[in-house]
């Protein structure tokens, strides 16, 4: 259970547009979903979190007007990267919450998205 | 500050030895949770461990192992008898409660490279 379905597992695009990365629960209920960017031969930095019905929150550093994020339903959270710059290029991993039976979270995460602007 | 140290960058080892990938957290809640993940060349993320910070007791799944001491915030994580396939970057990560939500920072890494 508790899967997570991100697409496209890639992209290739002209720099200057816009490219929209969905991600999907599959088998519950996806309150707050995560995205997140990893550069190569780094970490995984958090972005944003999304909760289903309200805006997003980004972390510090992260453009808002650049990376455009929509948690519209309790299954669906999509992040679109728009203007698409060459520095932009990179992997996108989305990630949801879910609570455990014994109360702890637990946290699934998306195939991730690889992103090149070109 | 960092939330979440791997102070190794990269490991090396021959197959068949021993391998402790060290974790080292901050965090001044007293309800967190605490993962390992590995992640392949494929990019896919594979959960191996939760623990939360009410249990500090070491788990043992076959040839991986896991120390908690709070002690001394540390969560490290132990291959024994590392095999090729176990190659892949390995990360440490905290959850902790930030504007409402558990939010899961991850570490910088160690990469594992298992020679034959």
């Amino acid at each position: 259970g508790a899967v997570v379905s991100q697409h496209p597992s890639w992209v290739i695009c002209k720099s200057g547009t816009s490219v929209k990365i969905e991600c999907r629960s599959l088998d519950f209920q996806a309150t707050t979903m995560f995205w997140y960017r990893q550069f190569p031969k780094q970490s995984l930095m958090l972005m944003a979190t999304s909760n289903e019905g309200s805006k997003a929150t980004y972390e510090q550093g992260v453009e808002k007007d650049k990376f455009l994020i929509n948690h519209a339903s309790l299954t669906l959270s999509t992040l679109t990267v728009t203007s698409a710059h060459p520095e932009d290029s990179s992997f996108y991993i989305c990630s949801a919450s879910f609570p455990g039976q014994d109360g702890t979270y637990g946290y699934t995460f998306g195939s991730g998205t690889r992103l090149t602007v070109v | 500050a960092q939330k979440v140290t791997q102070a190794q960058t990269e490991i090396s080892v021959v197959e068949k030895e021993d391998v402790t990938l060290d974790c080292v957290y901050e965090t001044r809640d007293t309800t967190y949770y605490l993962f390992w993940y590995k992640q392949p060349p494929s990019g896919e993320l594979v959960f191996l461990i939760r623990r939360n910070s009410f249990d500090e007791q070491n788990e043992i799944s076959g040839r991986y192992s896991w120390n908690f001491q709070k002690s001394t915030s540390s969560f490290n994580f132990t291959i024994t008898a590392s095999q090729v396939v176990d190659s892949a970057v390995y990360f440490c990560a905290l959850s902790e409660l930030q504007d409402s939500s558990y939010k899961l920072i991850f570490g910088s890494g160690t990469r594992l490279l298992v020679r034959p």
